[in-house]
Parts: C-alpha cells; structure tokens; sequence
C-alpha cells in the first residue's frame, strides 16, 4: 500500500524560515512532489526530486532521501502570500499518484 | 499557459441522480487525472487515462466511470450518486507518462443530498 504522512498545520511569522516533512511508504518509486494549494484553488506544482539530494528554486528547496523515505520542503523568506496548504506527493512505477492530505502554513505578521 | 477547465464550480444533485463532470485541457496532453479532495483525506485518485479511449482505475474507482472519447476531454460520471460522494472534484493533466507536473483544473464541488 502508499502511505504518506506530513503534519496537518504549522505556524510560522513572516520572514522566517520553515521546513516541512514529509515521510513515505510506496511500493514503487518514480519521484516525490510538492504542490502548493491556497484556500478554494487548484493546486499548482513547486517541486520535484527523483535523486537524493537538495533542488533549489527561489525561495523553496526541497530534499529527497530515498533510504529514509523522507522529503522536506524549505521556504525561505516567507511571506504572507506563502500561506497556503502544501501537498507532498509521490509517483510509482506505473504514473500513479498518491498525495498526503497536506500541511496547512499559517504565516503571521 | 496551460488551461484545464471543468464544466462547473458548484453543483448540487439528488441521491440516485447521475452526474457527468467533464474536464477540458487545450494543452494536447496525454494523460488525464480524476481527484477528489476531503479533509483530512488529501487527494485521492479516481481513474486516470493516459491516451483517448484507454483508463486506469486509481485507489477509489468505486462508484465512479469515466470516458475519454477525445483527447482533450475527460469525463467522470457518478452512475447513482450518493451522499458519500459529496467531496471537491479535481482534474488535471500532465503531457505524458515521463511528466512530472500536473496541471489542475479548479475543481468541482458537488453536493449529494
């Protein structure tokens, strides 16, 4: 089965760093994902790593340990807008998609 | 920018009714993905269908169809939609089976009461 576990909120103040994990359980692997979602929207990609290792972009980086099944995602800088839901995702074998329920960020001034 | 629409943003339907939910995307891409999203339930899929007239059941196809007759549309039909069915709908596509990125629809909010 697919099993993947983020922590439900976290709260953090504007211009801060946070970081938020993610751990995983799949049969397959075919990379891990991270999508942003604001209340009432769709939501829109971030990142994605198939290697172990840091992907940087902007003011997000997220990490990939595939021996550990764990990922993280960083923000930096954060700013209101960043207040969002974050969805950890991972792909098997065969093009599947399995998300966590997600991370809801609250960024206070 | 890549575009997938969905017929409504809000719809309200009576149990035993049969629903269509249909996806549209103008990017030619080849796959197509059903969601639905719940509190505290994240995104669960539905079917997906990575070329016209093919589809792959995903974790929850109970209770669910789909047809894929062209390439840019995607349709969910409920047969007889029940209360349990109340949820947020997502669609979304991705160019093909080596993409990483989903594109999301904004998604459909059906009510079964």
């Amino acid at each position: 089965g697919q099993n993947i576990d983020q922590p439900t909120e976290m709260t953090a103040t504007e211009g801060a760093i946070v970081q938020i994990n993610c751990t995983y359980q799949t049969s397959g692997f075919n990379g891990l994902f991270w999508y942003q979602q604001h209340a009432g929207e769709a939501p829109t990609f971030l990142s994605y790593n198939v290697l172990d290792g840091l992907e940087e972009k902007g003011r997000f980086s997220s990490f990939l340990s595939r021996s550990k099944g764990y990922s993280y995602l960083l923000l930096k800088e954060l700013q209101m807008k960043d207040s969002a839901s974050y969805l950890c995702a991972v792909s098997d074998n065969f093009n599947k998609f399995y998300f966590g329920s997600g991370t809801k960020l609250n960024v206070k001034p | 920018d890549v575009k997938v629409t969905q017929s409504s943003r809000y719809l309200v339907k009576r149990t035993g009714e049969k629903v269509f939910l249909e996806c549209v995307q103008d990017m030619d891409h080849e796959n197509m993905f059903w969601y639905r999203q719940d509190p505290g339930l994240g995104l669960r899929l539905i079917y997906f269908s990575y070329d016209v007239k093919m589809k792959e059941k995903g974790d929850i196809p109970e209770g669910y169809s789909v047809s894929r007759e062209k390439k840019e549309r995607f349709s969910l039909i409920l047969e007889s939609a029940s209360t349990n069915q109340t949820s947020m709908y997502l669609c979304a596509s991705s160019p093909d089976v080596t993409s990483y990125e989903q594109y999301f629809g904004p998604g459909t909010r059906l009510t079964v009461t």
